[in-house]
């Protein structure tokens, strides 16, 4: 069982919006804003997509964007294209284990 | 460019110990931490702990006390992992990744480590 809680699969068509979800408690996402993202395509390394919530590294498309409510944050990808078909997941500072956790992924799947 | 090169796969026994190593290269190695994550095949990323190379300091999941050493060498900007007492469901590929204010980047390219009889 993960520490964060994600949808096991996501789906769209390209152009759609698509917002993957990853909920957990006051002592982790809904606690700081040590919030991030990751894409892994298969056989690859993570890909820093988020971080701080909602803030973009340099060279990741204005596509991407991330959001927080609470104790679930949320990562929207707008213009869905078929190179967005991959695993994501998300990642928050745990303060009560002083630690970083990781939400189970979710599969995007561009049809 | 930012880079961290890993080791090349193992292949090891129950009940023996691996040590990765993870090389960083392009900024400064003391001014980030190093942390490392595992994903067992077909399963999701596990963080297993985290280094501060400029003074030594650990933190280890709480899964692994007592059976992982997380260290580095300054002096070639590398950090390693050690897991000990290795069983079947340690197999896995084990990734270094520069961690900064709480997230990760980049990451290496993943050690694949086997433990089989």
């Amino acid at each position: 069982q993960s520490a964060l809680t994600q949808p096991a699969s996501v789906s769209g068509s390209p152009g759609q919006s698509i917002t993957i979800s990853c909920t957990g408690t006051t002592s982790d996402v809904g606690g700081n804003n040590y919030v991030s993202w990751y894409q892994q395509h298969p056989g690859k390394a993570p890909k820093l997509m988020i971080y701080d919530v909602s803030n973009r590294p340099s060279g990741v498309s204005d596509r991407f964007s991330g959001s927080k409510s609470a104790n679930t944050a949320s990562l929207t990808i707008s213009g869905l294209q078929t190179e967005d078909e991959a695993d994501y997941y998300c990642s928050s500072y745990r303060t009560s284990s002083i630690s970083w956790v990781f939400g189970g992924g979710t599969k995007l799947t561009v049809l | 460019q930012v880079q961290l090169v890993q080791s090349g796969i193992e292949v090891k026994k129950p009940g023996a110990s691996v040590k990765v190593s993870c090389k960083a290269s392009g900024y400064t190695f003391t001014d980030y931490g190093i942390t490392w994550v595992r994903q067992a095949p077909g399963q999701g990323l596990e963080c297993m702990g985290w280094i501060n190379p400029h003074n030594g300091n650990t933190k280890y999941a709480e899964k692994f006390q007592g059976r992982v050493t997380m260290t580095t060498d300054t002096s070639t900007s590398t950090a390693y992992m050690e897991l000990r007492s290795l069983r079947s469901d340690d197999t896995a590929v084990y990734y270094c990744a520069r961690e900064r204010a709480g997230w990760f980047d980049p990451w290496g390219q993943g050690t694949l480590v086997t433990v089989s009889s």
